[in-house]
């Protein structure tokens, strides 16, 4: 079965500029979570959604904004792109059935965003 | 605040040995723990997880210990490969959907 799936592999925008980033979900996977990496620390939570829905954000300004499809696919979109947003981004899937985030997460590849 | 650490960012083990990766958290409320394995340019991936009602887990030569009286989490590799050379990272989760993750880990394999 295939595992999560991101697109694009790499993306390179200037500041100011918006990108949107794109994710499906493995396969009965309702629940998709987005997180962003900098460069040589840990996964840091962005947005979770759950049927359409979003169920949790993180720390993350009003230029961030997500959303998921009926397919369960998901877009992440980021605004006024500044130099510090460049990082991993990574999209998680789970079956979100647990409601309480005991779920397991399995991670796609990631996008790897720079800013210029 | 609520926060995951690691004890050690790097650690070099000889092929063939245990390896054992620890991880501190602070938040008493968190009820399930998980170890990613990330390798470069790749997503984290998923090893093994364990959750607040038990203190340990095994699976495939890899081994969970969780100590919720100290808030201390270890992961052991047996008989480790080159394969396992990788950041791990522990994270945790109190039911709220997102997962919190520490720093990292290094693992190098010495051949």
């Amino acid at each position: 079965d295939a595992g999560v799936t991101q697109s694009p592999t790499h993306l390179i925008k200037t500041r100011g500029q918006h990108v949107t980033l794109r994710c499906s979900p493995i396969s009965g996977h309702k629940s998709v979570s987005w997180y962003q990496q900098v460069l040589g620390q840990g996964p840091q939570f962005i947005f979770q959604y759950y049927e359409k829905e979003e169920r949790g954000r993180g720390n993350f300004p009003d230029r961030f904004s997500a959303r998921q499809f009926p397919n369960y696919s998901s877009e992440l979109n980021v605004n006024a792109l500044l130099l510090g947003d460049s990082a991993l981004y990574l999209c998680a899937s789970s079956t979100g059935t647990s409601g309480r985030g005991t779920d397991t997460q399995y991670f796609g590849p990631g996008t790897r965003l720079t800013v210029l | 605040g609520e926060s995951v650490g690691l004890h050690l960012p790097t650690l070099s083990v000889q092929e063939g040995d245990n390896s054992i990766i620890n991880c501190a958290y602070s938040n008493s409320a968190s009820d399930y723990f998980i170890w990613y394995k990330q390798e470069s340019g790749k997503g984290p991936q998923f090893i093994i997880d364990i959750r607040s009602n038990m203190d340990k887990r095994q699976g495939q030569r890899v081994t969970v210990l969780l100590n919720k009286t100290v808030k201390h989490l270890s992961l052991q590799i047996a008989a480790t490969q080159p394969g396992d050379s990788a950041v791990y990272f522990c994270a945790e989760n109190f039911g709220n959907e997102k997962l919190t993750f520490g720093t990292g880990t290094r693992l190098t394999i010495i051949p």
